[in-house]
This record gives C-alpha cells, structure tokens and sequence, in this order.
C-alpha cells in the first residue's frame, strides 16, 4: 500500500497569503496524484489532478507540482473561500488518502 | 450536468442490514467506474471499494473487504453499498464518486449519506 502523509495538519494564514501544502508518499510514482478540498458540510471538490492539471472551473490561484515522492499544492494568494480541509490522494495503486490539511484564520 | 445523488440518511441498530444507494445521471454511467469513500465524524476520507457498471467488476479496499458489498444496476444508473450487520463503528458519512479508468482521480462526488449505527 502507498501512504500518504500530508504536511501541516493544521496552517494558520490570512487573506492574501501564499500558502503551501505538502504531500509525501511511501512509494515514488509519476504524476497519478490529485488535491481535493472540502468545506464543513460539503462533499469534498476536485482541484487538480495528475499533480499538476488544474480542475475546469478551478481558480488559477491554485497550482500543485511534485512527482516521485514529494508533492505540493499551492494557494498563491489565499482568498476567504479558500478556508477549508485539503487532501492529497495517490491513484498510482488503488486509492489512498492524505489525512487532511485544515487551512484555518 | 453530471450529477451523483445519494440516498437519505440512515439510523439503525447494530446487528441491522443497510443499502444505500448512488444514483447517476448527466453522463453515461457505464463508461465510468463508481467509488464509495467513508469519511467517519471528524475524521478524513478513506477510500472503500470501485465498481464498474457495465460488468459490475468490483475491488475493495483491503480494509473494507468482507465487511462490506458494493454492487451496481446498470439498468436504473445506480451504485450501492451495503452491509449485512452493522456495528457502531460503522457511523459515518458515506460518499459515492465517479472516476474514469481504474485508478484516475474521483471528479463528482455525491452529497453523501450519513449512517448512524447506536443501540
């Protein structure tokens, strides 16, 4: 099974800031990695996949990077409604998720 | 519009049967597999088990195999999940996805649906 670690568990930031997540896997893999963020009572919403491809729909202040082991999700400027939990999750070999990075005030 | 829409909640005692169920519409459903992921109060999201509608091939997580059936109508463009005897720990929100190809990132998700199992 590949693990899934996500980095930090909880950030504190504000309106404006760039914000950086980090997702470390157990096992290298290419670009089979996507970045989902969900909201308090909301289904979670699918924000970039294959590392790097951002979502239709999606804001462009989002952008993930990474391959082999280490990977990132980026807020460039963080906007109020980007409040919210963010998971990373490897699809190389079956499915697995990161615990959650909650992204608070 | 690709939609993913869930039955309604649930309460039930432990040692009860459940059937939820994942409705699809919007997109051909036999094209995509459908996911089920359980994220339990507080906590974040565990991936369960896949299965393709057009044969019903189905993989499970092997943390949810055996305790759980996931199965599919391709007729009436629904998945579901069920169990045969429910436990407490067993509460939480349940999630149907959609996801094109094995192993491809889950794009619509259901609202989800929320078992509570108490005595």
């Amino acid at each position: 099974d590949i693990q899934m670690t996500q980095s930090p568990s909880t950030l504190s930031a504000s309106v404006g800031d760039r914000v950086t997540i980090t997702c470390r896997a157990s096992q290298s893999f290419s670009r089979w990695l996507a970045w989902y963020q969900q909201k308090p009572g909301q289904a979670p919403k699918l924000l970039i996949y294959e590392a790097s491809t951002l979502q239709s729909g999606v804001p462009s202040r989002f952008s993930g990077s990474g391959s082999g082991t280490e990977f990132t999700l980026t807020i460039s400027s963080l906007q109020a409604e980007d409040f919210a939990t963010y998971y990373c999750q490897q699809y190389n070999s079956y499915w697995t998720f990161g615990q959650g990075t909650k992204v608070e005030i | 519009e690709v939609q993913l829409v869930q039955s309604g909640a649930e309460v039930k005692k432990p040692g009860e049967s459940l059937k939820i169920s994942c409705k699809g519409s919007g997109y051909k459903f036999t094209n995509y597999w459908v996911g089920w992921v359980r994220q339990m109060p507080g906590k974040g999201l565990e991936w369960m088990g896949i299965i393709y509608p057009n044969d019903s091939d189905t993989t499970y997580s092997p943390s949810f195999q055996g305790q759980v059936t996931i199965s599919a109508d391709k007729s009436l463009t629904t998945a579901y999940l069920q169990w045969k005897s429910l436990k407490v720990s067993d509460t939480a929100l349940y999630y149907c996805t959609r996801c094109y190809g094995f192993e491809g990132e889950f794009d619509y998700w259901g609202q989800g649906t929320l078992v509570t199992v108490s005595s």
